[in-house]
């Protein structure tokens, strides 16, 4: 896992402000997803890519956008349209799907709305 | 739709003794089932994973345990040891799923 990487570690919003969070990896995976984890809780899917150029929407995709132009990169938006944005946000890759391989994350980022 | 059960929601051990985490998921064709170790403000790391195919699994001092008639399975970590203390999650998928389902996690702490 130390292929993947997110930048920035922390990252500060205000209120009506779109931000992006980086993921990269190093890995050649083929598939990406992010999650969103609130404290004490679990993990939560907002989208995942299998493929460049196309992704899909997860459980909680509400109020974020992606995009997968490139096989390592999958950066993920968090809009205004998002009303409770503080968390922390994961991003993952695998091989080529989590039946057969494994999903490996990044260090995360930490997002807080003041 | 798919579901992961995921119980104690969390546990306390004395050090040395052994840790017992348990797992349900609805979905008769999942056939993959990873577990995941999350220190407190870092990634989940996986740290041990069984495929449908197997009954039990070990590395060192932990185990899982699959049925898969009752479509459960167990995280078993043995001679428990202050580092063992994080957040454990249990996931399950199958063949051709493009997602993993995860469980709620388990909080377990190791007292000295």
């Amino acid at each position: 896992d130390g292929g993947i990487t997110q930048s920035p570690k922390y990252l500060f919003r205000k209120e009506g402000q779109n931000v992006t969070l980086s993921c990269e990896q190093n890995l050649n995976h083929d598939a990406m997803y992010w999650y969103r984890q609130d404290p004490g809780q679990g993990l939560r899917l907002i989208y995942y890519s299998q493929i460049v150029n196309d992704f899909q929407k997860g459980d909680i995709a509400e109020g974020y956008s992606v995009s997968r132009e490139k096989k390592e990169s999958f950066p993920l938006t968090v809009t205004s349209a998002q009303k409770n944005p503080t968390a922390f946000y994961l991003c993952a890759s695998s091989e080529s799907g989590p039946s057969t391989d494994t999903q490996y994350f990044g260090p995360g980022t930490r997002l807080t709305v003041l | 739709g798919e579901n992961v059960e995921q119980h104690p929601s969390t546990l306390s051990v004395q050090e040395g003794d052994s840790a017992v985490i348990k797992c349900t998921y609805s979905d008769s064709a999942s056939n993959y089932f990873p577990w995941y170790k999350q220190e407190l403000g870092k990634r989940p790391q996986l740290i041990i994973d069984i495929r449908s195919n197997v009954g039990e699994k070990k590395d060192q001092r932990i185990a899982v345990t699959l049925n898969k008639t009752a479509k459960h399975f167990s995280l078993h970590i043995t001679e428990t040891q202050p580092e063992d203390s994080a957040v454990y999650f249990c996931a399950a998928s199958k063949w051709r799923a493009s997602k993993i389902i995860f469980g709620s996690g388990t909080r377990l702490s190791i007292r000295p």
